[in-house]
């Protein structure tokens, strides 16, 4: 089965400092996508970033990034640019095939990141 | 982004009562999706539904959950009867495909449950 580990469960910086958020995974399939989420303190879901594994180029969007090493099945979320309202739970995901084009999202415990002023 | 609504925001109720949860998808999106995730523990997917039916449940969509989407209208959980151990955030998502190139999920703002 399919698994997703976020060790850090809790992480402090301070104000317009990069952070980096870890996470890996277990699959046996050859072709998979892994997602970035996060959960702000009014509980809503935002999504952030995906990689898809068949890419080399690690995928940015906005002050996200990722750092994916496929050799190590990891992938960290890179913010850059800290700002106090990134402060929130984050949750690494990674998509498992159902039947036909069906998928789920196999969900990592998340890291609660305060960011601080 | 794509906006996914859930009514109502908060539910309290007795166990052994009956409770639906109500999901307003993305217009255009196709497949659905139910996760609970209970404080401070993960999420958790329970169902995925597709072309009006449940491709996969985990063992946590237990008998007395059911899944629904009548004419188009609102995604539904039905909950009948409630036990304790139902008492969570329930996320509705959707997606405009299953395939792999649109596979972003996106989320409702949850309905938090809680049987007494």
């Amino acid at each position: 089965a399919q698994k997703v580990t976020q060790t850090q469960t809790s992480i402090s910086v301070m104000e317009k400092t990069t952070v980096t958020m870890d996470c890996v995974y277990e699959t046996r399939d050859s072709s998979y996508f892994l997602f970035w989420y996060k959960q702000t303190a009014s509980g809503e879901i935002v999504f952030l970033i995906r990689q898809d594994s068949y890419k080399k180029e690690n995928a940015t969007e906005g002050h996200y990034s990722l750092n994916f090493q496929k050799p190590k099945s990891s992938i960290g979320l890179i913010i850059t640019a800290t700002q106090i309202e990134d402060s929130a739970v984050y949750f690494c995901a990674m998509r498992e095939e159902i039947v036909g084009d069906n998928s789920k999202l196999i969900w990592g415990l998340g890291t609660s990141l305060v960011v601080n002023p | 982004g794509p906006k996914v609504l859930q009514i109502p925001s908060h539910q309290i109720i007795d166990m052994g009562q009956m409770v639906t949860l109500n999901c307003d998808p993305v217009s255009n999106h196709l497949y659905f999706y139910w996760y609970k995730q209970i404080l401070g523990q993960q999420m958790e997917f329970l169902v995925n539904f597709y072309n009006g039916k449940v491709m996969e449940k985990s063992k946590l969509f237990k008998d007395q959950f059911s899944v629904e989407r009548p004419d188009g209208s609102y995604f539904t959980l039905k909950i009948q009867p409630t036990a304790l151990e139902d008492s969570a955030v329930y996320f509705c998502a959707s997606s405009p495909s299953g395939t792999r190139h649109y596979a972003e999920q996106f989320f409702g703002p949850g309905t938090r449950l809680t049987v007494l």
